[in-house]
């Protein structure tokens, strides 16, 4: 299985500010890597595919890089809905696997 | 507008099957590259895929949960159905089903989740 392991864990933030979540892979996952925001009590949400292709309708401030082993979400100018809890998930091979996941919060 | 929407049983008792019904509008399982899978997450924990099923009727399952998993399809009623058997109380979790697209390689439209609860 590949693993995938998320840092930080925890991360406070204001709005405005700039962030960045990495994504670290136990092997290579190609370009099957995504990224996922998710609410309390809430699904889900696809938000970038592909390492870097935005989701239409995700706005422009989220943005994915990366290659081989080693992925970043980056969130420019934070907004209140914002704040919420970030997974990786790897497509590359069976079984996909998710981060454990980045809590983010406000300071 | 594409939905998926998740049913089944909120409780089970240990031992018995789970048996969860993905009900899904606005696309068709059988689009070359579609597929739909099914995730849980157990309460403050992450994700976890379970299994995934293709528009051509493959099936994909999680190691780790294959003896105990069956997941098919009824492409008429547009439902994808997760059979889970000798259920337990650490399975305990949200369950989701979501669309994946092989253009995408990814998971990009998912249901609201159904809380199932294991215990006696």
């Amino acid at each position: 299985d590949i693993q995938l392991t998320q840092s930080p864990s925890f991360l406070s933030a204001s709005v405005g500010d700039r962030v960045t979540i990495t994504c670290r892979a136990s092997q290579g996952t190609s370009s099957f890597l995504a990224w996922y925001q998710q609410k309390p009590g809430k699904a889900p949400k696809l938000l970038i595919y592909a390492v870097s292709s935005l989701l239409s309708g995700v706005p422009s401030r989220f943005s994915g890089s990366g290659s081989g082993t080693e992925f970043t979400l980056t969130i420019t100018s934070l907004q209140p809905e914002d704040f919420a809890t970030y997974y990786c998930q790897q497509l590359k091979s069976y079984p996909f696997t998710f981060g454990q996941g980045t809590k983010l919060e406000i300071k | 507008q594409v939905t998926l929407n998740e049913s089944g049983p909120a409780l089970v008792k240990p031992t018995q099957t789970l048996t969860l019904t993905c009900t899904f509008s606005g696309f068709s399982l059988i689009t070359n590259g579609v597929g739909v899978g099914w995730f849980r997450q157990p309460p403050g924990k992450a994700l976890e895929w379970l299994a995934l099923i293709y528009w051509n009727d493959d099936q994909r399952y999680n190691p780790s949960l294959t003896s105990r998993l069956t997941i098919t399809k009824d492409t008429s009623k547009k439902q994808v159905v997760l059979t889970m058997t000798n259920m337990d109380p650490v399975d305990t979790a949200t369950y989701y089903c979501a669309r994946s697209y092989n253009t995408l390689d990814a998971f990009d439209i998912w249901g609201q989740g159904t809380m199932v609860a294991v215990s006696s």
